[in-house]
């Protein structure tokens, strides 16, 4: 079975940093770019990040949103993707999902939660 | 940054109506368009792919079409089921989902 597993949210202090986590399972996960996605509270949903496979270097992208605070990495060996949360915003509070891009984003997590308040 | 906008924001329809949703982009994305399905507290399902490829296991009912700047989302006849938010994502340049349509019952 495709899985996407999040884990690391929880509450953090503005300014402070928080290191999610996405293992993968099912698929040949070095064939895939991978992206971070979230979604405020009541609100739509936010592409943050992607991260590109190794034919192509690992390109990395970014949000304006988070440019410069967020870096997404990856680690083949260990099917993993995370994303580190840098000088965070009350306005970065949502569920964060790791997200398979393979027909466009194709697989989902079930999203972990980050709150950023103090 | 590609922008992306849906209309409209919501929807009342009953079930059995044929529904269309439109995205525009702010500049030409080819076919680089897809469209999700939300319910209240789950994960978004993938619905289509390159504006009108679908997705495995999704419904014959869900159809996509456009290029360039203007693309729709219809659902043939809606079910009860497919009362949720639907959003597309522009995946051209950097990635940009639009803000959202809500479908609700009439």
């Amino acid at each position: 079975e495709v899985q996407l597993v999040e884990s690391g949210g929880g509450l953090v202090q503005p300014g402070g940093s928080l290191r999610l986590s996405c293992a993968a399972s099912g698929f040949i996960f070095s064939d895939h770019y991978m992206n971070w996605v979230r979604q405020a509270p009541g609100k739509g949903l936010e592409w943050v990040s992607r991260i590109t496979i190794k034919v192509q270097s690992y390109t990395t992208e970014y949000a304006a949103s988070v440019k410069g605070r967020f870096t997404i990495s990856r680690d083949d060996s260990k099917n993993s993707v995370s994303l580190q949360m840098n000088s965070l915003k009350t306005e970065d509070t949502a569920v964060y999902y790791c997200a398979r891009e393979g027909s466009a984003i194709d697989v989902w997590g079930q999203g972990t939660m980050v709150t950023v308040a103090s | 940054d590609i922008q992306m906008t849906q209309s409209p924001s919501t929807l009342s329809a009953s079930v059995g109506d044929r529904v269309t949703i439109t995205c525009r982009a702010s500049q030409n994305i080819d076919i680089w368009l897809a469209w999700y399905q939300q319910k209240p507290g789950k994960a978004p399902k993938p619905l289509i792919y390159r504006a009108s490829s679908l997705q495995s296991g999704v419904s014959s009912r869900f159809s996509g079409s456009g290029s360039g700047t203007e693309f729709t989302l219809t659902i043939s006849s809606l079910q009860p089921d497919d009362f949720a938010t639907y959003y597309c994502q522009q995946y051209k340049s950097y990635s940009m989902f639009g803000q959202g349509t809500k479908v609700e019952i009439k």
